[in-house]
């Protein structure tokens, strides 16, 4: 079945420091990779988003870039800031006529101090 | 208000109960999804949905039951409440199945058997 692994937190990191969160998936098909983020009290929000190999997704600063040979979809974003304070959510999708599901790493919570 | 609500945001039930989750969106998306978020676990599907009159089993149903009569609303009830299904609970909504489309979350209900 289909799977994604991302690194533990949380991530407590300083304002304008560099920020990656790892993430590598298994998937029997083809999946779309996606990036959510869930704020303090509300619900998940998509970050950004790849379909294919070597694409790169992008939005708000943060990049990610689909790598097929290593089954990877890491998080970067050069320069953060307090209001990046969140949990991220890497996840793949299982598309198809039953509907675009989603499998979901654990989470990583990230902390970013003034 | 335009957008995927859900109701109550908050609730605490005893052992035993039947629960209740609504879920309401107005965009008429075609599918519908209900996931629980427990730590370390990320989101895990419990149920979804197709269309009106069409739903499936996710990665951990047991012990929730789903309906769709309508397509803007998806209950998930817990038939006899436990422990172990204290959680949060997201419903989602997407427009197709397409493997980039985005999926549209509410903001949670925070869900506490005793």
């Amino acid at each position: 079945g289909n799977s994604v692994t991302q690194m533990e937190g949380p991530v407590t990191l300083s304002e304008e420091a560099f920020l990656t969160i790892n993430c590598t998936y298994t998937a029997t098909g083809y999946p779309s990779l996606f990036w959510y983020v869930q704020y303090p009290g509300e619900g998940l929000q998509l970050l950004l988003k790849a379909t294919k190999a070597d694409d790169k997704g992008s939005n708000k600063g943060f990049e990610a870039t689909y790598r097929k040979e290593t089954t990877s979809f890491h998080l970067e974003k050069g320069s953060v800031q307090v209001s990046d304070s969140a949990v991220y959510f890497c996840a793949l999708s299982d598309y198809g006529a039953a509907g675009n599901k989603l499998t979901f790493g654990g989470g990583t919570r990230v902390l970013v101090k003034p | 208000d335009a957008g995927i609500t859900q109701s109550p945001r908050y609730k605490i039930t005893e052992t035993g109960r039947q629960v209740t989750l609504m879920c309401h969106q107005t965009w008429s998306h075609s599918y519908m999804f209900w996931y629980r978020q427990d730590l370390g676990h990320g989101l895990r599907l419990i149920y979804y949905s197709a269309a009106a009159d069409i739903t499936d089993k996710g990665e951990v149903p047991d012990g929730y039951v789903v309906s769709r009569s309508k397509t803007e609303n998806f209950p998930l009830t817990l038939e006899s409440a436990t422990r172990s299904q204290t959680s949060v609970y997201f419903c989602a909504s997407s427009e197709s199945a397409e493997r980039d489309t985005e999926a549209f979350f509410g903001q949670g209900t925070r869900l506490t058997v005793v």
